[in-house]
């Protein structure tokens, strides 16, 4: 059973054009993830929650904005998407404080800007 | 500041043989050590995980070990199957910050049957 599901897998979006992506677990964990991975290159932190707490990376692009109403969902928005917005974005959760420090990923989230 | 590097970027070795993929990483404060699996298009799978005062971890055909003082992983594949192709991903949870994961760019293995 998934326990981490983003939606949509696939999102095609026309340059400037507002989008959303989801991301909900079952896990029950305290904190959430966005990353952004490009063809052959590590996954790179957009944000995260602790709980409700946001954190912001430095070089998150101003366009990019998230959004966590409870627990088991977090938004990613990106309000202008630009050609190098297209990407495939991952959700990640993990329990901090639990010891065991697992981090589980969604399946992840194709965007492609035309 | 921490920094992740898995070498080689790509490998590709015949079916059956026993392989090693290293990571190394330049801040020896870390919480752990997680090794991951993603195939194309999808998202990472977690393989294993060590904790800081483990030196290894194994599964079924996987083993990782974790060397902190040189700041070096190795994970260990053996007997390699066809299946097993797709670019394997390590990530380190630093002292600094017990939220941020980092990660390396991975290594991307072809098993050629």
């Amino acid at each position: 059973d998934a326990m981490v599901i983003q939606n949509p897998r696939y999102q095609v979006t026309q340059f400037g054009k507002p989008v959303t992506l989801s991301c909900s677990q079952t896990l029950n964990h305290n904190v959430m993830y966005w990353y952004q991975q490009k063809s052959s290159q590590a996954p790179k932190l957009l944000f995260h929650y602790y709980d409700k707490d946001f954190n912001n990376e430095a070089d998150t692009p101003d366009n990019f904005q998230s959004r966590r109403p409870n627990t088991s969902f977090c938004f990613l928005d990106i309000r202008s998407p630009g050609l190098g917005d297209a990407a495939m974005y991952l959700c990640a959760t993990k329990e901090v404080g639990s010891g065991a420090n697992v981090l589980t990923f969604g399946a992840g989230s194709r965007l492609t800007v035309l | 500041k921490q920094e992740v590097t898995q070498i080689p970027a790509a490998l590709s070795v015949p079916e059956g043989e026993n392989l090693v993929l290293n990571c190394s990483f330049t801040d020896s404060a870390i919480y752990n050590l997680q090794w991951f699996r993603q195939d194309p298009g999808k998202g990472l799978t977690s393989l294993l995980l060590i904790q800081s005062s483990q030196r290894e971890q194994t599964s079924g055909r996987l083993n990782a070990s974790l060397d902190k003082s040189s700041g070096r992983s190795t994970l260990y594949i053996a007997a390699s199957q066809p299946g097993d192709s797709a670019t394997y991903l390590c990530a380190v949870l630093p002292y600094s910050s017990a939220s941020k994961i980092i990660f390396g760019s991975g290594t991307r293995l072809s098993i050629r049957p």
